[in-house]
């Protein structure tokens, strides 16, 4: 079964760090580019950053460059979004999703979200 | 404000056909694939349509996309009170180097 499984999310201050991670199961995930998309409370859908298949080329919206990174291990299957300087507006669930993966289409397999909080 | 333009909301009886819009420009719909999604309460967004028209496999053939310009269009047919959600447009923007989403448009199914 083809799944992605998002952790790391919680209650942090502004001005502070947390690295979110998102694990692959079922897929060749080494293969894939992989993105990581942000829902803020009763808003709509942000992209935030992309990752390709090996980790050559990175993407990220300017709401967030300068301030977050993303990695990937594949030899843990794993994506990673790690996310310094943060602020109240940051304050989202964190979904990831499939990238670029052949001819499949991107945004094919998504994680539940992890929620970020950041409050003082 | 969203680069990807969509109305905040749309409504039909169940069984009729509903059209959503998404307008860009030349940098985004106008030059690339346009991708749509559905997203019920409390659940992550579902893909619909890849590539302007293309459905992934298992989404109902009542649902269709289609692109003109700088605009894409998706189409439900046959509604039914499952279909009420939010609908989110997305393409990539080659000139911020970045994918950009619509606002979202809210689906009431009455």
């Amino acid at each position: 079964q083809v799944q992605l499984v998002e952790s790391g999310g919680g209650v942090v201050q502004p001005g502070r760090s947390l690295r979110l991670s998102c694990a692959g199961t079922g897929l060749s995930f080494s293969s894939y580019g992989m993105h990581w998309v942000r829902q803020a409370p009763g808003k709509g859908l942000e992209w935030v950053a992309g990752i390709s298949y090996d980790g050559s080329n990175k993407y990220y919206a300017d709401s967030v460059k300068g301030r977050f990174t993303v990695s990937r291990d594949n030899s843990k299957n794993t994506v990673y979004l790690q996310m310094n300087s943060l602020r109240d507006e940051d304050t989202a669930v964190y979904y990831c999703a499939n990238g670029r993966h052949g001819s499949s289409p991107q945004f094919d397999i998504w994680g539940q979200g992890t929620l970020v909080t950041v409050s003082s | 404000q969203s680069v990807l333009t969509q109305p905040p909301s749309a409504s039909e009886t169940p069984g009729q056909r509903v059209t959503i819009s998404c307008s860009g420009s030349t940098s985004n719909i106008g030059s690339n694939s346009v991708y749509w999604f559905q997203q019920l309460p409390g659940t992550a967004p579902k893909l619909l349509i890849y590539t302007n028209n293309q459905r992934p496999s298992g989404v109902p053939d009542r649902f269709s996309g289609s692109k003109s310009g700088t605009s894409a269009s998706l189409a439900i047919g046959g509604l039914r009170s499952e279909d009420e959600a939010d609908y989110y447009c997305a393409a990539w923007d080659g000139s911020l180097s970045a994918w950009v989403f619509g606002g979202g448009t809210k689906l009431t199914v009455l």
